[in-house]
């Protein structure tokens, strides 16, 4: 079946400027989580959703980062006011959410700041 | 702070032989452990995960889960140049999301 999707698979963008990222996971998955990984660092946890609901938004880095899902489905992470400290790939991934907890990724989207 | 400890590398490793890749974690409650490969340039693909103590074979891969001593191992046995790449530990501390180590970059030479 499909695996998880996501896009722009590249993106680049101003200073300053607002960028949307957009994960589609994978049907049935009702679990999905937001990371991002830095040039030569490990995976950053951002946002988890179970559902539509954001249990866990530790990771977001300032209220710049935004995350929202709807329909259980499709998730859109909002970087506004983007700054060059934000250039990184960003991954999502889903899962069945439960005890095993097996996520699985999607390409990225690799966002450059100028 | 939880946290997932790798040697960064690089380990080389003679095609056909065995790599062993190795992972320590600071939570002894922890319960669901994993392996990700990740191809320079592509995202992790998820390889091997474990949750009882033992080990846990799947073709060419093997990881061995010792929760006692908190260290969770990948065997690659008969290593091939298409196993370079950097291998991800991830771990669930229990809050649903992973923790990373900062992965192991592994070269196997022809």
């Amino acid at each position: 079946g499909a695996g998880v999707s996501q896009s722009p698979s590249n993106k680049v963008t101003e200073k300053g400027k607002d960028v949307e990222l957009r994960c589609d996971p994978i049907s049935g998955h009702t679990a999905l989580y937001w990371y991002r990984q830095s040039l030569g660092q490990g995976l950053e946890f951002l946002i988890y959703f179970q559902g539509n609901s954001a249990p866990d938004k530790s990771g977001l880095p300032s209220d710049r980062f935004s995350a929202e899902r709807t329909g259980g489905s499709v998730s859109t992470l909002t970087i506004q006011r983007t700054q060059q400290e934000d250039s990184a790939v960003y991954l999502c991934a889903s899962s069945l959410a439960d005890s095993y907890n097996e996520q699985f990724f999607g390409p990225g989207t690799r966002l450059t700041v100028l | 702070q939880k946290e997932v400890e790798q040697n960064s590398g690089p380990l080389s490793v003679p095609e056909g032989a065995i790599a062993s890749l190795n992972c320590t974690y600071s939570d002894r409650g922890s319960q669901s452990f994993f392996w990700y490969r990740q191809y320079s340039g592509k995202s992790p693909e998820l390889i091997m995960s474990i949750y009882s103590n033992g080990d846990k074979e799947d073709g060419r891969f093997t990881a061995q889960l010792n929760k006692a001593s908190q260290y969770v191992s990948l065997l690659i046995r008969d290593s091939q140049p298409s196993d370079s790449a950097t291998y991800l530990c991830a771990v669930n501390f229990g809050n649903e999301k992973l923790t990373f180590g900062t992965g192991t970059r592994l070269t196997i030479i022809p």
